[in-house]
């Protein structure tokens, strides 16, 4: 099982969509927790801490659940420039970064 | 805000070349950099853990012998491919971590021939 399982995608949806991206881990001990977006053939960048009491962060918006080990990420009036893949990633108690496989977001017109 | 160059962006070479990359932090120390690889639509792999004036460490399955990691300063960490062959061809990032976030640098794109 991989350590940080992501939804498949791609995910297409129009301008002004909400979407939602979901992911999960296995090991119980991760300390924190991040939404990372990378742009094609470009390095990731941090888009958000996530913490157990949820953040907000203009149409952003992370959630951690660690009883069901789940976190989420809800973009609310997608932009075009939103399209990128974004990565959900554990650091674990070993203070490595663990990443997911990510979720290609495509924003149409 | 902090930041992490890599050289070069873009690499071509022939099989069996070795091939140096180079990671710097600009305007912090780091005494733990990480070299990750990433393959097409696969996620970022770490490859090694690189301390300042210590041994690399490196994660299961990767060969300390090809994959040669020195850092050598506070601020600068290189990765060397020796004996490349077209099975390494990836995208190779280093990151470098300022208190308790870890920035990445813009990554090295390697073509084996």
């Amino acid at each position: 099982r991989k350590e940080v399982e992501q939804d498949p995608g791609p995910f297409n949806v129009p301008e002004g969509a909400t979407v939602a991206f979901n992911c999960t881990y296995s090991n119980s001990a991760s300390q924190s927790f991040f939404w990372y977006r990378q742009d094609c053939r470009k390095e990731p960048k941090l888009l958000m801490s996530v913490y157990s009491s949820g953040n907000e962060d203009g149409r952003f918006t992370a959630q951690l659940n660690r009883a069901s080990q789940y976190i989420s990420l809800l973009i609310r009036d997608s932009k075009l420039s939103d399209s990128a893949t974004y990565l959900c990633v554990v650091r674990n108690q070993g203070g490595k970064l663990i990443f997911g496989q990510g979720t290609e977001l495509s924003v149409k017109p | 805000g902090a930041v992490v160059s890599q050289h070069p962006s873009r690499v071509i070479c022939k099989s069996g070349t070795s091939v140096k990359i180079e990671c710097r932090s600009l305007d912090f120390q780091a005494t733990t950099m990480f070299w990750y690889r990433q393959f097409p639509k696969k996620s970022l792999m770490l490859m090694a853990t690189s301390n300042e004036g210590s041994k690399a460490t490196y994660e299961q399955g990767v060969e300390k012998d090809k994959f040669l990691i020195n850092h050598a300063s506070l601020t600068l960490s290189t990765l060397t491919v020796t004996s490349a062959h077209p099975e390494d061809s990836s995208f190779y990032i280093c990151s470098a971590r300022d208190s308790d976030t870890q920035y990445f640098g813009p990554g090295t794109r390697l073509t084996v021939l």
